[in-house]
């Protein structure tokens, strides 16, 4: 299966702030995946990364708050803008293998913790 | 709305015993199914993919697929005190998105 490295691990911000987070796959994989996870809840799909086209966003979530980069087929971030307490949650990064066909399975980063302030 | 349901326990199991998971989907189109692990404060990690109706076998997991009842199932043989964590039912609908259920806390009794 492909190694995805997310950074930074864990960060603790200042409301008002934005944080850049970073998902690297050590393949070339069409679809990436944005995910939050709230304590103790399941996964919710933030937005689909596909290389070379615009991210496609779930229902709540929106490109000015949650704005997302694709610039080649290892490599996306996740930007949280303006964040606000209610952010805090662990953001995790996958990837479709197998050439992101659905029918493959995702792999996930090792997540990032984020915490407001 | 595709949904994907699991009993979120805990589900409570003596070492050495079979834990039993279960997980209902919505959409009957559904092709492909997953289960994830994931220990407290880590990421999910991938443990079983099944595709056909019937049963897969790696090593102590079963998955089991049944279509028909739109239910799929993973089995823990030989249970161990590492095996507690919370497991995660995902199918995928058709696309490239996946649906997860909310999980079930599965505990290994030493």
């Amino acid at each position: 299966s492909a190694v995805i490295s997310q950074k930074p691990s864990r960060d603790i911000c200042q409301r008002g702030t934005s944080l850049t987070i970073q998902c690297q796959v050590d393949s070339q994989v069409t679809m990436m995946f944005w995910y939050r996870q709230q304590p103790g809840q399941s996964l919710t799909l933030i937005a689909t990364a596909n290389q070379g086209s615009e991210a496609t966003y779930e229902s709540g979530f929106v490109i000015d708050k949650f704005p997302i980069s694709r610039p080649n087929l290892t490599f996306s971030t996740l930007t949280v803008s303006n964040m606000s307490p209610e952010d805090s949650s662990i953001y995790l990064c996958s990837a479709g293998m197998g050439g992101g066909a659905g029918n493959q399975p995702q792999h996930f980063g090792d997540g990032t913790r984020l915490s407001i302030l | 709305q595709k949904e994907v349901e699991q009993n979120s326990g805990p589900l409570s199991v003596p070492e050495g015993a079979i834990a039993s998971l279960n997980c209902t989907y919505s959409d009957r189109g559904s092709q492909s199914f997953f289960w994830y692990r994931q220990y407290s404060g880590k990421s999910p990690e991938l443990i079983m993919f099944i595709y056909s109706n019937g049963d897969k076998e790696d090593g102590r997991f079963t998955a089991q697929l049944n279509k028909a009842s739109q239910y799929v199932s993973l089995l823990i043989r030989d249970s161990q005190p590492s095996d507690s964590a919370t497991y995660l039912c995902a199918v995928n609908p058709g696309g490239f998105k996946t649906i997860f259920g909310a999980g079930t806390r599965l505990f290994v009794k030493a």
